[in-house]
């Protein structure tokens, strides 16, 4: 498994503002995601996040409100863009390790968002 | 259109005894299932999976078992101890497709009681 961190853990932010997130994960893995959970609701992939290219994003989620960064092949960045109360959600990082079909994928704790 | 389905919201089990979540599925492409675990305020940790070629995995106190002509999967928990209480989340993907996407149910909330 991976050890994965994120910050912050959670936060308070104005409507209008954005917010940056950051995934650490203490080893090299091959893959990526963000996902968010709406309260009360099931957990939804954003998008792939993408070593060195632009990440892919899922329907219903565009670049211009969650650009993503991956600089290298142990930390991401997720921002949340034009922050609206809708936007208040736990977003989870995770990573998937091994090639091929080890297929697990591994979740940081999450980042608690409330939007005012 | 939710292609992955916990039709139980909550779920109360006295301890020592079966805990039993349900999963189903509508799309048959779906070639690998997975539990997980979430604690509140922690992310989801991972808990067994299950390839489609099996119907049966074990994992000490954990099993899951999988009906593919019913495109259901099931998580027993044997026995439920306090610790367990948690929400359940069966999650699905489509190897083939190489993309490694999950696709979570709803989640099921277990509480065990001492």
């Amino acid at each position: 498994s991976a050890v994965i961190s994120q910050k912050p853990s959670r936060d308070i932010c104005q409507r209008g503002t954005s917010l940056t997130i950051q995934c650490q994960v203490d080893s090299q893995v091959t893959m990526m995601f963000w996902y968010r959970q709406q309260p009360g609701q099931s957990l939804t992939l954003i998008a792939t996040a993408n070593q060195g290219s632009e990440a892919t994003y899922e329907s219903g989620f565009v670049i211009d409100k969650f650009p993503i960064s991956r600089p290298n092949l142990t930390f991401s960045t997720l921002t949340v863009s034009n922050l609206s109360p809708e936007d208040s959600s736990i977003y989870l990082c995770s990573v998937k390790p091994g090639q091929g079909y080890q297929e697990t994928q591994y979740f940081g704790p999450g980042t608690r968002l409330l939007v005012l | 259109d939710q292609q992955v389905k916990q039709n139980s919201p909550s779920l109360s089990v006295q301890e020592g005894r079966i805990s039993i979540l349900n999963c189903d599925y509508t799309n048959s492409m779906f070639d690998y299932f997975l539990w997980y675990k979430k604690y509140p305020a922690e992310g989801p940790t991972f808990l067994i999976s299950i390839s489609s070629i099996k119907d049966k995995n074990e994992d000490g106190r954990f099993t899951v078992f999988l009906n593919k002509s019913a495109k259901h999967l099931s998580l027993h928990i044997v026995p439920s101890q306090p610790g367990d209480s948690a929400v359940y989340f069966c999650a699905a993907s489509r190897r083939a497709s190489g993309t490694y996407k999950y696709i979570f149910g709803t989640g099921t909330r277990l509480k065990v009681l001492a």
